[in-house]
C-alpha cells in the first residue's frame, strides 16, 4: 500500500503524559500537513512541511506541542503534557510539490487522554 | 476556525434519490475541493474545482462554485449505500496558495437501502 500512513492508530494515555504520533507520507510528496479533527467537526489545519522545513503553523498549535520532518520524508507529532482537550483525531495528509493538487490523507491516530 | 458551513448538517434519502449538499465560505479563494470520510476514518478526496470555473463533473458527482455568493454546492446522483459518508468542503486562501485547507463542518449523509 503506496498511501499516507499513520501510527499509531489509536492511543490512549493519561492526562500529563508526552505522546509522539508518526506520519509516513506518499514517497514522492514534498509537503506533509498536520490536522486535527474533533467529534462532529470538519478538520483543523495545525501545521505543514515543505521537504523538512516547517512553514506554517496554526495558533491552534500551543508551545505544548512539537512536529517534525528531519529528513523529508516521515514526521512526527508530539504533544506535551497532554490535556482531555487534546483528545481528537490527528490526521496526516500529503501532496505533490507544485500547482494545485488535492490533498491525500492518512486513516489517522484517535487519541484519547484521560 | 471552520472556514465553511455545510448545509444541512445531516440528510437521510432513499437508494437511488439524488443528494445535495451545499457549502459557504467566508474569504476568497483558489480552489474548493470536496472530501468524503467515512465513520472514524480518513479523508478521501472527490472533486476539485477551480475559482474560475462553474461547473465539473466526476461520474455520479456534480459540483457548481458560485463566488459572488461564496457558495458550492454537492450533487450525488443515483445514491448508493456506500455513499453514506460525511462530506466536506475545504477551501484555499488567495492569498496562501494550496499550503493549507479549510474545512467546513460537514454533512452527514445517510442512504436508506
Amino acid at each position: 500500500d503506496t498511501g499516507v500512513s499513520q501510527n499509531p492508530r489509536h492511543k490512549i494515555t493519561k492526562r500529563g503524559q508526552n505522546v509522539t504520533f508518526r506520519c509516513d507520507p506518499i514517497s514522492e510528496h514534498n509537503r506533509l500537513y498536520w490536522y486535527r479533527q474533533t467529534l462532529g467537526q470538519g478538520p483543523e489545519f495545525l501545521t505543514y512541511f515543505q521537504n523538512e522545513a516547517q512553514l506554517e503553523k496554526s495558533r491552534l498549535l500551543s508551545d505544548r506541542f512539537s512536529a517534525e520532518r528531519p529528513k523529508g520524508s516521515f514526521s512526527t507529532l508530539e504533544i506535551q503534557r497532554t490535556e482531555q482537550g487534546d483528545s481528537a483525531m490527528y490526521l496526516c495528509a500529503s501532496s505533490p510539490l507544485g500547482q494545485i493538487y488535492e490533498q491525500y490523507f492518512g486513516p489517522g491516530t484517535r487519541l484519547t487522554v484521560t | 476556525s471552520q472556514q465553511g458551513e455545510e448545509d444541512p448538517q445531516a440528510l437521510s434519502i432513499q437508494e437511488g434519490e439524488n443528494a445535495t449538499m451545499n457549502c459557504s465560505y467566508k474569504t476568497s479563494i483558489n480552489n474548493l475541493q470536496w472530501y468524503r470520510q467515512n465513520s472514524g476514518r480518513g479523508l478521501v478526496h472527490l472533486i476539485l474545482i477551480r475559482s474560475n470555473e462553474r461547473e465539473k463533473h466526476s461520474g455520479r458527482l456534480r459540483v457548481t462554485l458560485d463566488t459572488s455568493k461564496k457558495s458550492s454546492s454537492l450533487l450525488i446522483t443515483a445514491s448508493r449505500a456506500a455513499d453514506t459518508a460525511s462530506y466536506f468542503c475545504a477551501t484555499d486562501e488567495m492569498d496562501f496558495g494550496n499550503e493549507k485547507l479549510t474545512f467546513g463542518t460537514g454533512t452527514r449523509l445517510t442512504i436508506i437501502p
